[in-house]
């Protein structure tokens, strides 16, 4: 079964500036897709970005990029320019490319100070 | 986008009763949804996997008479939790995946459940 671990329960930033995520996960597949996604208190679920593991080069969208290493199996997730708003739990989630269902990590929550 | 509409937002029921949460798909067809319980402060868990016109499938320690999910059309699933206790209270969030899967899944808002 496909495990996801994020070893940082809790982290903070100063607004404006960077923050990284760690997340690893444990698959024997070799294809498979990895995504963060970030619940505000609201409890909304909302996609930040994905990485398809067939791909080498890194996703990014905006402010936010992830460095993905397949061999080591980690999956960062990089936030530039933090903003209040990125406030939130953030959840790395693992879903295998024959499987369906989604799998998630225990969860980093961040908050963003001014 | 594509839009998740879970409802109720929260509801309170007593011990022993059964309560319904309803997840739909807005403007697309979802014939699989996803099931997931939120302790606190805690990650999402899986519960089970739910397919439109097919008997729903739950994961490992999920009881399935307890948790009764129904998949009756391409837009809408069930979680009926029966005979509800204290221990059941709980976030309960349901997903359903739009366009080709490596697109994520778009997830409902969530349904806190207290029992009393």
């Amino acid at each position: 079964a496909q495990t996801v671990t994020q070893s940082q329960p809790e982290m903070s930033v100063q607004e404006a500036e960077t923050v990284t995520l760690s997340c690893t996960y444990d698959t024997s597949e070799n294809n498979y897709y990895l995504f963060w996604y970030k619940q505000p208190p609201s409890r909304q679920m909302i996609l930040v970005i994905r990485q398809e593991a067939y791909k080498q080069q890194n996703a990014t969208e905006n402010r936010f990029s992830v460095n993905f290493q397949k061999a080591a199996k980690s999956f960062s997730l990089k936030i530039s320019d933090s903003q209040l708003g990125d406030t939130a739990m953030y959840f790395c989630a693992f879903m295998g490319y024959n499987n369906n269902d989604m799998r998630f990590g225990a969860g980093t929550r961040l908050t963003v100070k001014p | 986008g594509a839009v998740v509409s879970q409802h109720p937002s929260r509801v309170i029921c007593k011990s022993g009763t059964s309560v319904k949460i309803e997840c739909r798909s807005l403007d697309f067809q979802a014939t699989t949804m996803f099931w997931y319980r939120q302790f606190p402060k805690q990650s999402l868990m899986l519960m089970a996997t739910s397919n439109e016109g097919s008997k729903a499938t739950y994961e490992q320690g999920v009881e399935k008479d307890k948790f009764l999910i129904n998949h009756a059309s391409l837009t809408l699933s069930t979680l009926t939790v029966t005979s509800a206790h204290p221990e059941d209270s709980s976030f309960y969030i349901c997903s359903a995946r739009v366009g080709t899967v490596d697109y994520g899944y778009t997830f409902g808002s969530g349904t806190r459940l207290t029992v009393v």
